[in-house]
């Protein structure tokens, strides 16, 4: 079945302490990207990649890290979160630029 | 960057009926999708349509991209219909990121 990947579906974490949300495709889409939601902002973009090894800021990157090493996969890292990092977390993919978004099924993090 | 804007905000319906959802956007764009978001917070591509007219179901949307809007229309709505609906625009000749609106929240009573 084709789909978007995300683990875990829920975080509850401390301040300062690393951690990462996985991001998996299995459609060989080659561009993904991370969306943050929160009450009454919507849906904001984090970081984006275009391919391998090509990565990019969204509107909201402060505080967050991204790497693709490989086609599949889109880890977001926080490498020290705060409070205001609490949020409901998507990763996305698309075949090319211009197609649908596919969305995981979102991380809900938060961080006390 | 573009502007998106969808109306009404919030919306409620009885079982049976239709209704139609705007999205307004401010710049000529190469790619408009509308979304569902369920009470569970999926999120599900209903199209991709940056002109045109789609239908799927009981569902379609017509882009007209000359005059900067997009028309998601329910017909016959369920109560699975409920949650949130986004459209998000990409601006032509530059960066491919999606702008989302802030949504048009649907509750659909039995």
């Amino acid at each position: 079945e084709a789909q978007v990947t995300q683990n875990p579906r829920y975080l509850i974490t401390v301040t300062g302490k690393k951690l990462t949300v996985t991001c998996s495709q299995n459609m060989n889409h080659e561009y993904m990207s991370w969306y943050r939601q929160d009450p009454g902002l919507g849906l904001r973009q984090i970081y984006y990649s275009m391919n391998v090894e090509v990565t990019d800021k969204g509107d909201v990157p402060e505080g967050y890290k991204v790497s693709r090493k490989e086609k599949r996969n889109f880890p977001l890292i926080l490498e020290s979160p705060s409070p205001n990092q609490t949020s409901l977390y998507f990763c996305a993919s698309s075949l090319i630029q211009g197609s649908g978004y596919t969305f995981g099924s979102g991380t809900r993090l938060t961080v006390v | 960057g573009i502007q998106v804007e969808q109306s009404p905000p919030d919306l409620i319906l009885q079982e049976g009926a239709n209704s139609t959802l705007r999205c307004n956007f401010s710049d000529s764009v190469n790619n408009l999708q509308w979304f569902h978001q369920n009470p569970w917070g999926q999120l599900i591509n209903l199209f991709y349509i940056p002109s045109g007219t789609k239908q799927n179901g009981r569902l379609s949307a017509t882009t007209v991209a000359t005059e900067r809007y997009s028309l998601l229309y329910i017909s016959s709505s369920q109560t699975t219909d409920s949650g949130v609906y986004f459209c998000a625009a990409s601006p032509s000749g530059g960066s491919y990121i999606p702008t989302f609106g802030r949504g048009t929240s649907l509750i659909v009573h039995p």
